[in-house]
C-alpha cells in the first residue's frame, strides 16, 4: 500500500496569506488526524477527521481549519498567517479506532516570511 | 500542550552499545505509541503497546509500560549509525477518539 501522502513539500509564504495544505491518506483509512511541530512546542495535536466530521480539536485559534472529503483526503487551512505559524505540518492516517496506530506523512514545511 | 516527558534529552552511544529512553505521562491510556524521527521528516511508527500489555518486542526493539507508574521505555538493542534519529513516544487518551498527546523527544546519536 501507498504511505501517507503531503503536498506541497515546502511552502514559503509572507505575514497575512493564507495557506492550504492537502494530505491524502492510506487507502482504507478514515481517520485523518494533523500536527504541528515547532522546536518551542514540540508536537501539538490539531485536528482529526474522520468519515468527513472533525471528531477532535485541539488547542489552536480558529485561523486553522480543515476539512475531509468523501475519499477521505483531507485539507487543512490557515488564514492570517502570523511567523509563529511556521512549523512542519504532519498528517497521520489510521483506521479510527482509538487503539488503531497512526502512519505520518513526510510533512509540509512551511516558513512565513 | 505536550502530556509527556522523555528522559534524557539526548543521548550519544557507540554502534554496538543498546539504547534506552524513558517516557512519563500524565493520564490513564489507551495505548502509548512509539515514533522515530529523522532530521525534521516525518514520523516513522516503531510500535504500539496497550495499556492491558507490559512489555513488547520488535526486532531490535523492546518496549515496556507500567501504568502504575504512568511510564514507558523503549530499548533500542545492538545500536547502529542508521538508528540516530529523535524518538518520541505519544500516548492515546481513552476517549475513543484519535489523538496523540507526544512527549518532547530523545535525540540519539549513534556514531560508529
Amino acid at each position: 500500500k501507498a504511505g501517507v501522502t503531503q503536498t506541497p513539500r515546502y511552502l514559503i509564504k509572507t505575514r497575512g496569506q493564507q495557506v492550504t495544505l492537502s494530505c491524502s491518506p492510506i487507502s482504507g483509512h478514515r481517520s485523518v488526524s494533523w500536527y504541528q511541530q515547532t522546536p518551542g512546542q514540540g508536537l501539538q495535536f490539531l485536528f482529526e477527521y474522520f468519515s468527513e466530521t472533525q471528531r477532535n480539536k485541539g488547542n489552536f485559534p480558529g485561523r486553522f481549519s480543515g476539512r475531509q472529503f468523501s475519499n477521505s483526503r483531507s485539507e487543512m487551512n490557515v488564514s492570517t498567517l502570523e511567523l509563529g505559524d511556521s512549523a512542519l505540518y504532519l498528517c497521520a492516517s489510521s483506521q479510527g479506532r482509538s487503539y488503531n496506530e497512526q502512519f505520518f506523512g513526510p510533512g509540509t514545511r512551511l516558513t512565513v516570511l | 500542550s505536550q502530556q509527556g516527558e522523555e528522559d534524557p534529552q539526548a543521548l550519544s552511544i557507540q554502534e554496538g552499545e543498546n539504547a534506552t529512553m524513558n517516557c512519563s505521562y500524565k493520564t490513564s491510556i489507551n495505548n502509548l505509541q512509539w515514533y522515530r524521527q529523522n532530521s525534521g521528516r516525518g514520523l516513522v511508527h516503531l510500535i504500539l503497546i496497550r495499556s492491558n500489555e507490559r512489555e513488547k518486542h520488535s526486532g531490535r526493539l523492546r518496549v515496556t509500560l507500567d501504568t502504575s507508574k504512568k511510564s514507558s521505555s523503549l530499548l533500542i538493542t545492538a545500536s547502529r549509525a542508521a538508528d540516530t534519529a529523535s524518538y518520541f513516544c505519544a500516548t492515546d487518551e481513552d476517549t475513543g477518539f484519535q489523538k496523540l498527546v507526544f512527549g518532547t523527544g530523545t535525540r540519539l546519536l549513534v556514531s560508529p
